[in-house]
């Protein structure tokens, strides 16, 4: 059963780096894509990026330049950064699995396993 | 990018009781459309993927349907363990949207 263990530094003062990392046991990260999606406090969920087998990411352009999704196969990790964070940026953040079917002429992508959440606080 | 509604954005409705939510898409996103359901706490599970396949391990009380930009989530005989919020996400296109949520809450 795959499971997913998420860290990283918890509270951050404003315009310093989020970095979060996300392993995985139970399946190798090669041949899937991988997500990372927060929630701030109270509110819904908002989708961050993924990282494709290829390595290639794509990430919600509303995070303008600010985000790097990576990978590292030998350690079968992915990683989150986000730099110049803001209060804004409070929240706590899933990675997740991605898994794709087709349907009909789409493909649909969806997340079927998340990590536990990690809450990251902006505040100086 | 694609906008997600939800409606409504909470209800209350009793044990035993049929809860119907709906989502609506800004544009058609053919039958790409997932449903999570989040419990206070923890992080979303998977319920709906392609509009109506049921995952693996969620009861049958649960369903989806629709297709292009009106979709809807359905719980039959409402269970005491399905009182959560509910989430829709078109799985289409880039950035992946979620609605908004619909708090479903004990009448």
């Amino acid at each position: 059963q795959v499971q997913l263990q998420q860290w990283g530094a918890g509270l951050l003062k404003p315009s310093e780096t989020l970095s979060l990392t996300c392993a995985v046991y139970g399946e190798s990260l090669s041949g899937r894509s991988w997500s990372w999606i927060r929630q701030p406090p109270g509110k819904g969920l908002e989708w961050i990026g993924e990282i494709n087998p290829r390595g290639s990411t794509t990430h919600n352009p509303s995070l303008k330049s600010r985000v790097t999704i990576s990978s590292d196969t030998s350690k079968n990790q992915f990683s989150l950064r986000l730099t110049s964070v803001t209060a804004a940026d409070t929240a706590v953040y899933y990675c997740a699995r991605v898994r794709w079917v087709q349907v009909v002429l789409s493909t649909n992508y969806y997340t079927d396993v998340w990590g536990t959440g990690t809450t990251v606080t902006v505040s100086s | 990018d694609i906008q997600m509604t939800q409606s409504p954005s909470s209800l209350s409705a009793s044990v035993g009781d049929r809860v119907t939510i709906t989502c609506r898409a800004s544009q058609s996103v053919g039958r790409c459309l997932n449903w999570y359901q989040q419990k206070p706490g923890k992080a979303p599970n998977l319920l709906i993927y392609a509009a109506s396949s049921l995952q693996g391990g969620v009861p049958s009380r649960f369903s989806g349907s629709g297709s292009g930009t009106d979709f809807t989530l359905t719980i039959n005989s409402l269970q005491p363990e399905d009182f959560a919020t509910y989430y829709c996400q078109q799985g289409y296109s880039t950035p992946r949207s979620f609605g908004q949520g619909t708090k479903v809450e004990i009448k």
